[in-house]
């Protein structure tokens, strides 16, 4: 069955410290991977997706197709990064149904 | 533009009571998604339309729900007799193409008395 893990419900990191936010999936296909953000107070919205291979507000995130993974990373924490964070897997199958993980609320402090 | 609109923001009503959601997407994109979250969760697929045709449906979407989209613009969601359970914040996103990545409504939040 094809899912999403985002193994930490909460990860805390100091401001400038490096973070990782870890995502692995399950699906034969062809993935397309995402990542959505959700800062307080606002809506859902796209922060990066695989296909583009770009850096977005720092965020970068490379599919491992080895380990199934879709990990989020970034060098150096800011505190306007505290937010809820998505990984969803898109499945192409002639339909575009997606799937999303749990989240992870990642809080940076001062 | 101001996006993926919903409507209304909150609803409360009794157990047994029919609710009906609306969403108007970006204009132009002709893909709509509903999906479910509840505490603690990601957003769960619900259904989605290409243009006016319902193309896919979960398992998870009881006989209780159903999806329109007349026109391939805006969309409704019912739930028809509803149950504690229900309790949920529900989204509708829209997306220019299949592949595309989705533009999120504020959401509707269903309370169940």
């Amino acid at each position: 069955a094809q899912r999403v893990t985002q193994p930490e419900k909460l990860l805390s990191v100091f401001k400038g410290a490096p973070v990782e936010l870890k995502c692995n999936y399950s699906y034969s296909g062809s993935p397309e991977l995402f990542w959505y953000v959700q800062y307080s107070r606002q809506r859902l919205q796209l922060l990066l997706r695989h296909i583009s291979r770009e850096s977005i507000k720092g965020f970068t995130a490379d599919l491992n197709k080895g380990e199934t993974s879709f990990h989020l990373k970034k060098p150096f924490a800011q505190e306007e990064d505290s937010a809820m964070y998505y990984c969803a897997l898109s499945l192409n199958t002639g339909g575009f149904k997606t799937i999303f993980g749990a989240g992870t609320r990642l809080f940076v402090k001062a | 533009d101001t996006g993926v609109s919903q409507d209304p923001r909150h609803k409360i009503t009794k157990r047994g009571q029919n609710v009906t959601f609306r969403c108007d997407p970006i204009s132009e994109h002709n893909r709509l998604y509903w999906y479910r979250q509840t505490l603690g969760q990601g957003p769960e697929f619900l259904t989605y339309f290409q243009n006016e045709a319902q193309l896919e449906k979960s398992r998870l979407l009881s006989d209780r729900f159903s999806a329109e989209r007349p026109k391939g613009s805006f969309s409704t969601l019912e739930i028809q007799r509803t149950e504690q359970g229900d309790s949920a914040m529900y989204l509708c996103a829209s997306s220019r193409d299949g592949s595309g990545p989705q533009h999120f409504g504020d959401g509707t939040r269903l309370s169940i008395l």
